[in-house]
């Protein structure tokens, strides 16, 4: 599609659940990124991909979250054991190319930890 | 530690006038400087980007400058108009790493 779609647009779980947040690429990128924003403005990256590949996880807390993005499915990034630290927004962008080339973001999913 | 830092957290501008949103790097690395732009409930758009290689890029109403010396970028906006009202965030991109590191962002409010 010409759009980053992603699912659910808002999820709700109670801690120590588990979450699990879909995202389906612009057709034809080869690279994912997955960002979360806690507080309204600060966006931190997670985890980046080439096709099914991770290629930078510095920004993921190894113990619970994981990250997948296989051929012909949408990418997910799970949560085991959620925290109530964990609820934010988490975002999904797609790029044909990185560097000076844009990433196209998705709407976000939000998750609420109660 | 935060690299980029875009000191001002909100600016109100007249429409019509000029809106100056600023950033700030530490990390002499990034090689390409990204705007994005963010309305409330959805994702941030792109804008416009810069290489660390020019000093001033311009589309339309916006302009990027580049500081390298100073590793300090602004983004003009003339003239500002109420649809410009978001937050921005400038995002620097190092080659040869997959993650782009996004600033504190600004929010904008351009007055009718």
């Amino acid at each position: 599609g010409e759009e980053v779609a992603q699912t659910p647009k808002h999820l709700v779980r109670g801690e120590g659940q588990k979450a699990k947040l879909y995202c389906a690429p612009i057709k034809g990128h080869s690279y994912v990124f997955w960002y979360q924003q806690v507080l309204k403005n600060e966006f931190k990256f997670l985890i980046s991909f080439q096709n099914e590949n991770v290629f930078d996880e510095t920004g993921m807390p190894k113990e619970r979250f994981s990250a997948k993005c296989l051929p012909n499915s949408p990418c997910s990034l799970e949560i085991q054991a959620t925290k109530l630290e964990d609820s934010a927004v988490y975002f999904c962008a797609s790029s044909h190319w990185v560097g000076e080339q844009p990433q196209h973001f998705g709407d976000g999913t939000r998750l609420s930890i109660l | 530690d935060q690299q980029v830092k875009q000191n001002s957290p909100s600016l109100s501008v007249q429409e019509g006038r000029i809106s100056i949103l600023n950033c700030d790097y530490t990390n002499s690395m990034f090689d390409y400087f990204l705007w994005y732009k963010k309305y409330p409930a959805e994702g941030p758009t792109f804008l416009i980007s810069i290489s660390s290689i020019k000093d001033k890029n311009e589309d339309g109403r916006f302009t990027v400058f580049l500081n390298k010396s100073a590793k300090h970028l602004s983004l003009h906006i003339v003239p500002s108009q109420p649809g410009d009202s978001a937050v921005y965030f400038c995002a620097p991109y190092t080659s040869g790493t997959y993650k782009y590191i996004f600033g504190t962002g600004t929010r904008l409010k351009v007055l009718a």
